[in-house]
């Protein structure tokens, strides 16, 4: 069972505009993970939040918390071609990571 | 570059056939994960091994089976394969016990195609 799920399915935007994906989960956490995922191949980590935290930045990625709503959202600023990929979360849930079916950004020259 | 590695890249089968695949983790990472992930779809957790022991499992049959060795490889054995297996198989290793805590390094992935 999937337990993020990531919003929007696709997103497409001009390069050096701002992309938002958000993620909503279902129960409680100790941390939500963001990942990235060029064409079909491995993840690569881009972040880390754990659940005391609130907003988190890393380079051009800014990403937020709100475990009241749980939510998250995930912030890319001035995008650049190579940022097209497939974006997902995961959230912790015992050994596991439990995913969302991913947001699929695609940035256009 | 996360220093994980998997072979083969691409592998095809047929239904009914058995399939090994093949993890290298980092360097101290005492934890392995395997997930499936078929297409368009997020990966889904399939087991996780601590220093050579498996320490939980996903909902995944017992034809799906995994080893870990002492020198940070670790295998996925899957038996009687389905037309369903096909998908891109990933390893993922982290340092710490219960890896969901931490920060996964994951592989290229092997991409299964069952006939």
């Amino acid at each position: 069972s999937q337990q993020g799920e990531e919003d929007p399915q696709a997103l497409s935007i001009q390069e050096g505009e701002n992309a938002t994906m958000n993620c909503s989960y279902k129960t409680s956490i100790n941390n939500l993970q963001w990942y990235r995922q060029n064409s079909g191949r491995g993840l690569v980590h881009l972040i880390l939040i754990r659940s005391n935290e609130r907003e988190k930045h890393s380079g051009r990625l800014r990403v937020t918390l709100d475990t009241s709503k749980k939510s998250s959202s995930l912030l890319i600023t001035a995008s650049r071609a190579a940022d097209t990929a497939s974006y997902f979360c995961a959230t912790d849930s015992n050994y596991q990571l439990i995913w969302g079916a991913g947001t699929k950004l695609i940035i256009k020259p | 570059e996360t220093g994980v590695t998997q072979s083969p890249t691409h592998l095809i089968k047929t239904r009914g056939q058995q399939v090994t695949l093949r993890c290298s983790s980092q360097s101290g990472h005492n934890t392995v994960s395997w997930y499936q992930q078929a297409l368009g779809q997020g990966p889904q957790f399939i087991f996780q091994y601590y220093r050579e022991e498996e320490n939980g499992r996903g909902n995944f049959p017992p034809r799906f089976s995994g080893l870990q060795f002492p020198n940070y490889s670790s295998e996925l054995n899957v038996n009687a394969l389905e037309l369903d297996d096909s998908a891109l198989y990933l390893c993922a290793s982290s340092p710490l016990a219960g890896g969901a805590t931490d920060t996964q390094y994951f592989g290229p992935g092997t991409r299964l195609t069952v006939l």
